[in-house]
């Protein structure tokens, strides 16, 4: 079963940009994932499918400056030009044989 | 628009039962697998169970075999999860979530708003 890694905690000013990873346990490098994201208070939200090519397809709505990209078993989430809405709890997600697993989830902070 | 939207949640005592719904919308419903998620109060996502597109397969966590069971009804566009012998560490809101279209459950690609289960005497 893989196991997904993930840092607690990350922090970025208000405009820039920020690069969120989630690491694939060892002999999981070749799975795709999924990024959520949960802002205070709400239910997660699907961002976008990220595979090992670092291939990537958002879901509905999710804006431009949200983008991903993939180096080995590490899958990345980048935010560009942060806004205060960014603010939020990050997972990533992944399945095995139809049981699906998620990361501990990264609190982003937008200074 | 895709919708998901949970019911049933509320305050039970330790080692009560509840069913949970899920009503969806929006999609063609038979055609997806669905999933429950939840998160205890200050905790992360943790993946409770899924079921395949006609439920024929079912899928759990460690934690839960034995005491919750996922169903769907497909006409009525409609997921379950029937939760007995509940524990104190089953508090969490639980969320529906729309998985893939496909042969393997794949991940969750739309959320319900969540409905909150107290256990507690």
């Amino acid at each position: 079963q893989p196991v997904l890694t993930q840092s607690s905690s990350a922090s970025a000013s208000l405009g820039s940009s920020v690069k969120l990873t989630c690491t694939l346990s060892s002999g999981h490098s070749s799975y795709i994932i999924a990024w959520h994201q949960q802002q205070p208070g709400k239910a997660p939200r699907y961002l976008m499918k990220l595979e090992g090519s670092g291939s990537y397809n958002k879901g509905s709505g999710v804006p431009d400056r949200f983008s991903g990209s993939s180096s080995g078993a590490d899958r990345y989430l980048t935010i560009s030009n942060l806004q205060s809405e960014d603010e939020a709890d990050y997972y990533c997600e992944t399945w095995d044989s139809n049981t699906q697993v998620f990361g501990g989830g990264t609190k982003l902070t937008v200074l | 628009e895709v919708q998901l939207v949970e019911s049933g949640g509320g305050l039970v005592q330790p080692g009560g039962s509840l069913r949970l719904s899920c009503a969806a919308s929006g999609f063609t419903f038979s055609s997806y697998w669905m999933s429950w998620v939840r998160q205890a109060p200050g905790k992360g996502l943790e993946w409770v169970a899924n079921i395949k597109q006609d439920g024929s397969e079912k899928y759990y966590v460690d934690s839960v075999k034995g005491r919750f069971t996922i169903s769907r009804d497909n006409a009525k566009n409609s997921l379950y999860l029937q939760m007995n012998s509940l524990r104190a560490e089953d508090t969490a809101v639980y969320y529906c979530a729309r998985g893939g279209a496909g042969y393997s459950s794949g991940w969750c690609n739309y959320w319900g708003q969540g409905t909150l289960v107290t256990v507690s005497s």
